[in-house]
């Protein structure tokens, strides 16, 4: 069946990388996302990743693709205290599917 | 600011009781998807409209269902509620319903169903 699984918490600090990782299961996605929640907002699409694709880079922002493992990555360069929030991995074949979120926490 | 407005923000229902929510897209955009997300718990897909016709639902009961708008806009009912149905109520919306396509999300409605 479809199952996207992360980690729940990750903590960093001030200015260094986040690396925020998921697993999948549907081989026929054909696009995987992150997107970002703050508390009481809707979600927020950073970016996404078409699965014939191996890196995307978009400012701070690296998304990494494992097609064989099904793993997805996202890479945040120079975490800010803006960055605190919870993040989505999502795969889309015949829909969406969202994992549960890693919330994601800035030590100073 | 996406432009997808949903309405109410807040609700309080009991239980046994219907209710009707409200998701209105963002200008231009075809599509509309309901999504549930329980507290602490990713978003789970419930159905998606297109051109007013249901394309694809999740793994809903019946008593979830939903209407489009000749204007795009949206409603998402549920009839007999149940405490766990006491959730935030996510529509989005996009052009179209192939993958990649940017879907906008609105505030969401929480339901609480005591």
């Amino acid at each position: 069946g479809e199952d996207v699984e992360q980690s729940l918490f990750l903590s960093v600090r001030e200015g260094d990388s986040s690396v925020i990782n998921c697993t999948y299961t549907d081989s026929s996605s054909t696009y995987l996302y992150w997107y970002k929640q703050e508390p009481g907002a809707g979600l927020q699409l950073l970016t996404y990743i078409f699965s014939n694709m191996d890196m995307k880079q978009d400012q701070r922002l690296t998304v990494l693709l494992n097609k064989k493992d099904k793993h997805l990555s996202l890479r945040i360069a120079d975490t800010q205290t803006g960055d605190s929030a919870i993040y989505f991995c999502a795969e889309e074949a015949s829909k969406i599917i969202f994992g549960s979120g890693t919330r994601l926490s800035i030590r100073p | 600011e996406t432009g997808v407005t949903q309405s109410p923000t807040h609700l309080i229902k009991t239980r046994g009781q219907q209710v009707t929510l409200r998701c209105s897209s963002q200008s231009g955009h075809n599509t509309v998807s309901w999504y549930q997300q329980a507290l602490g718990q990713g978003p789970q897909f419930i159905f998606q409209y297109y051109r007013e016709e249901e394309n694809g639902r999740g793994n809903f009961p019946p008593r979830f269902s939903g209407l489009q708008f000749p204007n795009y806009s949206s409603e998402l009912n549920v009839n007999a509620l149940e405490l766990d149905d006491s959730a935030l109520y996510l529509c989005a919306s996009s052009q179209g319903t192939t993958g990649g396509t940017e879907a906008f999300f609105g505030q969401g409605t929480r339901l609480t169903v005591v």
